[in-house]
């Protein structure tokens, strides 16, 4: 009962690398969604996908870039990462985007805690 | 404007005792879903309660409950009989029917539970 994996837990890096965050779920869910949060922000929508080939931007997409080729990876990429992107990254799946409360449920990972310095 | 606004960034409560945790929304589209989840000290990021729009009644689970009221656009959860394991950032969400799936997260409530 793996759920969604977020990996690494932890990454430093520096200003200009790429940075790809990874995140895996196993339920099969068609929605799957990034966000990062900081202090004072609670939680903010980066990217989202639909199903598989399909995404979206959210409230701060920029600087980044996501990519879904299989339903159950969902890979947050930094091109050139910046200060202003330390933070915690979530990433999350649900089921469905209607019908009842169960399909609605977003279920996140542990998070993985960016620091680029 | 905020869609989703915590005016409570501190809480505390005593042991057993109940608490509510504020929450108003903003929205137009008469579809949505609010959502509650619990952020412990340790970071993951726990699904609490939902409440869908067209609900008629409050949503419970457990000592979960959310106080619906629909004209006044508030969510408030109600943690009755506090245990010291409640303490953590609790955060109100929204999902709107034609926004494309977006969720709007509040900043959060810190609840501290006091033995």
């Amino acid at each position: 009962d793996a759920g969604i994996t977020q990996s690494p837990r932890y990454k430093i890096t520096e200003t200009g690398r790429q940075v790809t965050l990874m995140c895996h779920q196993t339920w099969s869910h068609s929605y799957m969604f990034w966000y990062r949060q900081d202090l004072g922000h609670g939680l903010r929508l980066i990217y989202y996908s639909a199903a598989a080939d399909i995404t979206d931007k959210g409230e701060v997409p920029d600087g980044y870039v996501v990519s879904r080729s299989k339903t159950e990876n969902f890979p947050l990429t930094l091109e050139s990462a910046t200060r202003s992107q330390t933070s915690v990254y979530f990433c999350a799946s649900s089921e469905s985007r209607s019908g009842g409360k169960a399909k609605n449920i977003q279920y996140f990972g542990a998070g993985t805690r960016l620091s680029v310095l | 404007a905020q869609k989703i606004t915590q005016t409570q960034p501190g809480m505390f409560v005593q042991e057993k005792e109940a608490v509510t945790l504020d929450c108003t929304y903003d929205t137009s589209d008469p579809s949505y879903g609010l959502f509650w989840y619990k952020q412990p000290s340790s970071g993951e990021m726990i699904f609490l309660i939902y409440q869908g729009s067209y609900d008629q009644q409050n949503a419970t689970e457990g000592r979960y409950s959310l106080n619906f009221q629909k004209a006044r656009k508030s969510a408030n959860l109600v943690i009755s009989a506090s245990q010291l394991g409640d303490s953590a950032m609790y955060f109100c969400a929204m999902r709107e029917n034609w926004s494309g799936n977006q969720f709007y997260f509040g900043t959060g409530t810190s609840l501290t539970v006091i033995p």
